[in-house]
């Protein structure tokens, strides 16, 4: 079974500041995807952020970035220069793409991150 | 390119009632999923067409169905309708191939809310 957990169900951080949100994962799978989407207020599902499991070198998109530690099965997202616009609901999720994950995100219960002036 | 889209955006029911929702993938796309949010169970999945074909179902009861047209356009439905229902549902396509990276592009959901 795959599960993803994220274990801050709110963080805030004032604007300009650097914020991390956390991710651990388990699979038995050993290649896969992971990816950081965000929710804001109007419910729309936006992909900031995704990394190719096999690929050693962490993912980075402009002011997002990864740190993979896939010996760990921790994925979390560092946020630099924070923006008001950030404001938003932060899912993990997991696919291998194969088997019962075939067209399947599996989803953390997401981070409520708060951006304040 | 459009957008997946998602109709109707809004839509209120009563208990026993039946539903439909659709979804327009964006053009290309011959995966489809759907994914029902709450505040209480979060995003669980419902199913996964592709190429006309279901090939991934999640633990939601029967009531729950959908389908995949030709065009990649998909619906589901929902019969006998309970309070439990009301959630925001979510669809996603994506591109297959090696290049893909598995992934999911999400339209902007449709509200149900049942009485």
């Amino acid at each position: 079974a795959q599960t993803v957990t994220q274990s801050q169900p709110e963080m805030s951080v004032q604007e300009a500041e650097t914020v991390t949100l956390s991710c651990t994962y388990d699979t038995s799978e050993s290649n896969y995807y992971l990816f950081w989407y965000k929710q804001p207020p109007s419910r729309q599902m936006i992909l900031v952020i995704r990394q190719e499991a096999y690929k050693q070198q962490n993912a980075t998109e402009n002011r997002f970035s990864v740190n993979f530690q896939k010996a760990a099965k921790s994925f979390s997202l560092k946020i630099s220069d924070s923006q008001l616009g950030d404001t938003a609901m932060y899912f993990c999720a997991f696919t291998a793409d194969r088997g019962s994950t075939l067209g399947r995100l599996y989803f953390g219960r997401g981070t409520q991150l708060t951006v304040w002036p | 390119k459009a957008g997946v889209t998602q109709t109707p955006r809004y839509l209120i029911k009563t208990r026993g009632q039946q539903v439909t929702l659709s979804c327009s993938p964006i053009s290309g796309h011959r995966s489809v999923s759907w994914y029902q949010q709450t505040p209480g169970q979060g995003l669980q999945f419902l199913f996964e067409y592709f190429s006309e074909t279901q090939r991934n179902k999640g633990n939601f009861p029967g009531r729950f169905s959908g389908r995949q047209f030709s065009n990649s356009r998909s619906e589901m439905n929902v019969s006998t309708l309970e309070l439990g229902d009301s959630a925001l549902y979510l669809c996603a396509s994506s591109l297959e191939g090696a290049e893909a990276w598995n992934e999911q592009f999400f339209g902007p959901g449709t509200r149900l809310t049942v009485l």
